[in-house]
């Protein structure tokens, strides 16, 4: 069974750049979410997408969103690049959200 | 002040001793609380879920504990391994469906 898989691994964007990661949750899984992981703040949450709803967000700006498409894939966006979102975004997906999370290794965002 | 405090921030041990990470938090209605381990530049791995009316679950060297009364979960780990350098990410989620992340403690295992 594959696991998470989010593309790409590595981003290199400008401030003012938006940005888009996908990220493939494990067949089956309709809950994916969205986490951001730098050194100074850990992991931080972002957003949950459930059967193509948004069914909980966290503390980030409006630049931050997404959407799940019908097949369970997911998208991020982050508009207006701001040099504090270098970070690790990562993913991950669920069969109903409450347990086991798997999560994907990632996508290394730098904004220079 | 962090809803879920981790300690200590950073360890280090010889290859084949025990250990014993903790996790305290504050939030509530309590769901679930979970540990997993995070290789470096790679996504966290589930190692324990522990629901309310679990006191210990064990998974290979790791055993975790959880006292759902005074809110304090453990994680030990025994024979410790070099691949066991990681980070040990303790996650709690209240309320069915927020989540609070500890930062972590920094297990380095040493020959």
């Amino acid at each position: 069974k594959a696991g998470v898989t989010q593309t790409p691994r590595y981003l290199i964007k400008t401030r003012g750049q938006q940005v888009t990661l996908s990220c493939s949750p494990i067949s089956g899984h309709r809950s994916v979410s969205w986490y951001q992981q730098t050194p100074g703040q850990g992991l931080q949450f972002l957003f949950e997408y459930f059967s193509e709803t948004q069914r909980n967000k966290g503390n980030f700006p409006g630049r931050f969103s997404g959407r799940q498409f019908s097949n369970s894939r997911s998208e991020m966006n982050v508009s207006t690049l701001e040099l504090g979102d270098s970070a690790l975004y990562l993913c991950a997906s669920s069969d109903d959200g409450n347990y086991g999370y798997t999560f994907g290794s990632g996508t290394r965002l730098t904004v220079v | 002040k962090n809803q879920v405090e981790q300690s200590p921030q950073s360890l280090i041990i010889l290859e084949g001793k025990n250990c014993t990470l903790q996790c305290n938090y504050t939030v509530s209605p309590f769901s679930n609380l979970r540990w997993y381990k995070q290789d470096t530049g790679r996504g966290p791995v589930s190692l324990t879920i522990m629901t309310f009316s679990e006191n210990t679950k064990s998974n290979g060297r790791y055993t975790a504990t959880l006292d759902a009364d005074t809110k304090q979960s453990s994680l030990h780990i025994t024979a410790s391994q070099l691949s066991g350098s990681a980070s040990y990410i303790c996650v709690v989620n209240y309320n069915n469906n927020d989540m609070r992340f500890g930062a972590g403690t920094r297990l380095t295992v040493k020959p």
